[in-house]
C-alpha cells in the first residue's frame, strides 16, 4: 500500500481481556517497528523485526505483551489480560532495510483499557 | 538525567521567525532522527542523520557528533510548522538493534 496502515484506529477493551492490534507496513520494507505513547508522554520502544531475522524484544513490558510479523507482510500486537496501565496509543513504522534508515510511521491504534 | 535531551520544550513564535529546537544526549549513536507529530497523533520522519547537515525545504537539520548534539532549524516559520518535534537516537553497538530512545519532544507553536 501507500502508507503504514493500522487497524483498528480505536479500541475500547474492559480490563482483563485480550486485544490484537494489527500494521501492514509499507510493500517492500524489510523492517518493522512497534511503539507505544501513553498520554503526555513520550514514545516507548516494544518490539523491532528485520526480515527473517530473531525480533528484537527488548522494549516489551510484561509477559503479556508478544508480537508476531508474517515474513516481511503483517504484524499484530497481542496483549493478554489488559491492564489500564496498557492504554495508550499504540504506533506501527516501517523502514526499508532497518537499523539507520527513514522511518514511516501509521497513524496509530487508540487502545483504551475501562 | 535522560539519555535524550530536547530543549525548549515549549517554543511559541511569530510567523515569519527564525527557530530552533535542540537535542543534546549521552550514548554513542549511530543514527538520530528528527520526527515531527501533529495534533492528531500523526508521526512524520523529518530526516535520518549520522553526521553533518541535511536540508529538505525549510528545514535544516545538523548534527555535531564530538559534542553529541543536534539541531533543527526552521526558517520563515509558518502556523502549519506548529506541531510536537521529537529527537530520538540509536544507540551505537550493543545487541537491541530496533531500539530507539527519545526525547520528550518540543511543543511547537506559531501565530499567525
Amino acid at each position: 500500500g501507500a502508507g503504514v496502515s493500522q487497524s483498528p484506529s480505536n479500541k475500547v477493551t474492559e480490563k482483563g481481556k485480550d486485544v490484537e492490534l494489527r500494521c501492514d507496513p509499507i510493500s517492500g520494507h524489510t523492517a518493522l517497528y512497534w511503539y507505544r505513547q501513553r498520554l503526555g508522554q513520550g514514545l516507548e520502544f516494544l518490539i523491532y523485526f528485520q526480515g527473517n531475522s530473531a525480533p528484537d524484544k527488548s522494549g516489551l513490558p510484561s509477559d503479556r505483551f508478544s508480537a508476531e510479523r508474517t515474513g516481511e507482510s503483517v504484524s499484530t500486537l497481542t496483549i493478554q489480560r489488559t491492564q489500564q496501565e496498557d492504554s495508550a496509543v499504540y504506533l506501527c513504522a516501517s523502514s526499508l532495510r532497518g537499523r539507520d534508515e527513514k522511518l514511516f510511521f501509521g497513524s496509530g491504534t487508540q487502545l483504551s483499557v475501562l | 538525567k535522560n539519555e535524550v535531551e530536547q530543549s525548549p520544550q515549549n517554543l511559541t513564535a511569530q510567523e515569519g521567525e527564525f527557530i530552533t529546537i535542540n537535542c543534546s544526549y549521552s550514548v554513542g549513536i549511530s543514527a538520530l532522527h528528527w520526527l515531527q507529530q501533529h495534533p492528531g497523533g500523526g508521526i512524520v520522519s523529518l530526516f535520518m542523520l549520522s553526521s553533518g547537515k541535511k536540508k529538505h525545504g525549510r528545514l535544516i537539520a545538523t548534527i555535531n557528533i564530538q559534542e553529541k548534539h543536534s539541531s533543527l532549524h526552521i526558517t520563515a516559520s509558518h502556523p502549519r510548522d506548529s506541531a510536537v518535534y521529537i529527537c530520538a537516537v540509536r544507540s551505537k553497538g550493543g545487541t537491541s538493534y530496533g531500539k530507539l530512545t527519545f526525547g520528550q519532544g518540543t511543543i511547537l507553536t506559531v501565530h499567525p
